[in-house]
């Protein structure tokens, strides 16, 4: 159980459109999902909180209007990456908590995002 | 500022050997400890957390609030636990993780 997925897995895409990555909780309600950025060998890095039905909390250097979240659905959260530039080029992984488990988060397998 | 530090990038160690994976926080308040792992090619998960207290796959880690430490400990290392490691801390009530930079575990025959 408690199983995340991503869609698609990797996107290549050119520079200047907007490409939007799907995340779904497949087994259970997710009340909060959470986007991340991932460099080449390098750690997690929070971009936003997302509660079903309200606006996503952005971390401090994340662009709001850049990294368009929407948690429409308590099994879907989707991260638009709009006008993409190369440098928007990583891996982006979400997960899903739920609050019958405390805390703990779900991860998806990530989307590799490449901007030519 | 919150901040969970590994300080090792990559630890090599042969099968049959202790392993020791340091990780240190800084937080104000109470956090909430967890060791995450990801083998290759798969998915971030749930490796255990400080307050289930419980040994997963042989390995254990104490939260030290003296030093403000959560190492993760395993006595034997096997190969099959190659794989990248990450320390992360919760607290507050938006539940959000903050990770660790990893270390890479590397389990020699």
């Amino acid at each position: 159980g408690a199983v995340v997925s991503q869609h698609p897995s990797w996107v290549i895409c050119k520079s200047g459109t907007s490409v939007k990555i799907e995340c779904r909780s497949l087994d259970f309600q997710a009340t909060t999902m959470f986007w991340y950025r991932q460099f080449p060998k390098q750690s997690l890095m929070l971009m936003a909180t997302s509660n079903e039905g309200s606006k996503a909390t952005y971390e401090q250097g994340v662009e709001k209007d850049k990294f368009l979240i929407n948690h429409a659905s308590l099994t879907l959260s989707t991260l638009t990456v709009t006008s993409a530039h190369p440098e928007d080029s990583s891996f982006y992984i979400c997960s899903a908590s739920t609050s019958g488990r405390m805390n703990e988060q779900f991860f998806g397998p990530g989307t590799r995002l490449t901007v030519l | 500022a919150q901040r969970v530090t590994q300080p090792e990038k990559l630890l090599s160690v042969f099968k049959g050997a202790p392993v020791e994976l340091k990780c240190n926080y800084s937080y104000s308040g109470s956090p909430e400890l967890f060791w995450y792992v990801q083998y290759s090619r798969q998915r971030l998960q749930l490796l255990l957390r400080h307050i289930s207290r419980e040994s997963i796959k042989g390995f254990t880690a104490d939260l030290n609030k003296g030093e403000t430490s959560f190492h993760l400990k395993k006595p034997f290392a096997q190969e099959e636990d190659s794989a990248m490691y990450y320390c992360a801390l919760s607290g507050g009530a938006t539940n959000k993780l903050i990770f660790g930079t990893g270390t890479l575990l590397a389990v020699q025959p």
